[in-house]
């Protein structure tokens, strides 16, 4: 698995976008890109994940740089709901688990 | 609502007992993780099953075991239980095994051991 590394904590105004960067250097041509985020020991919740292309649903936006060695999570308009850990990992295409949490980044929305 | 149902939500329980944890995945998934997270540790990937079978095993005690039944749910038996397995064990599901397939979480069972 590709490892990623992301900042231990951000903070964010309420209301603007929250940014949050990911870097995966050794990440590989089938390797997806993908964000959770853990509110206070709720079960993790699916955000979005990309390939090579950049990603948008209700929740966020995934933008992708075009070596695809980091990628960034916009949260456009941030609400304190928002405040939580956010995990960047990324995935293998082959069988079996290529789920590995890290540390992820605490996202303290401030209002 | 992710719609992975986990049951119970919480457990107390002596050391040594041994316990179950059920989960039944989103409606027309195939594949089941387990996931055990610890206070203040991250998520610890324990085992994984597709339509009925073990696919990939990671930190898996050998006192704990699992299986998935052919109604897709599946349960997490604990056994000999140690106040270190104290822990919030949460529960995953996918359509399929792909990487392009996101996992779905359940809220979890929080398990206490005393």
């Amino acid at each position: 698995d590709a490892k990623t590394t992301q900042p231990t904590s951000m903070d964010c105004a309420e209301g603007r976008a929250a940014n949050l960067p990911c870097n995966h250097s050794t990440i590989s041509g089938n390797e997806y890109v993908y964000w959770y985020r853990q509110i206070h020991s709720q079960g993790p919740q699916y955000i979005i994940h990309g390939l090579k292309n950049n990603e948008t649903n209700e929740m966020a936006s995934l933008i992708i740089t075009e070596d695809r060695k980091s990628s960034t999570l916009i949260l456009p308009h941030a609400t304190l709901r928002d405040t939580a850990v956010y995990y960047c990992i990324v995935r293998v295409a082959i069988n079996g688990n290529q789920f590995y949490f890290g540390t992820g980044t605490s996202l303290t929305v401030i209002p | 609502d992710s719609g992975v149902t986990q049951t119970p939500k919480h457990l107390i329980t002596a050391t040594g007992q041994r316990v179950t944890l059920r989960c039944s995945p989103r409606s027309g998934d195939l594949s089941v993780y387990w996931y055990q997270q610890s206070l203040d540790q991250g998520l610890q990937f324990l085992i994984q099953y597709y339509n009925g079978e073990e696919r990939a095993k990671g930190n898996i005690l050998e006192r704990f075991s699992a299986q998935q039944f052919p109604d897709l749910h599946s349960e997490l038996n604990l056994s000999s239980l140690e106040l270190g397995d104290s822990a919030l064990y949460f529960c995953a599901s996918s359509v399929g095994q792909g990487a392009g397939s996101p996992l779905h979480f359940g809220n979890g069972t929080r398990l206490t051991v005393t």
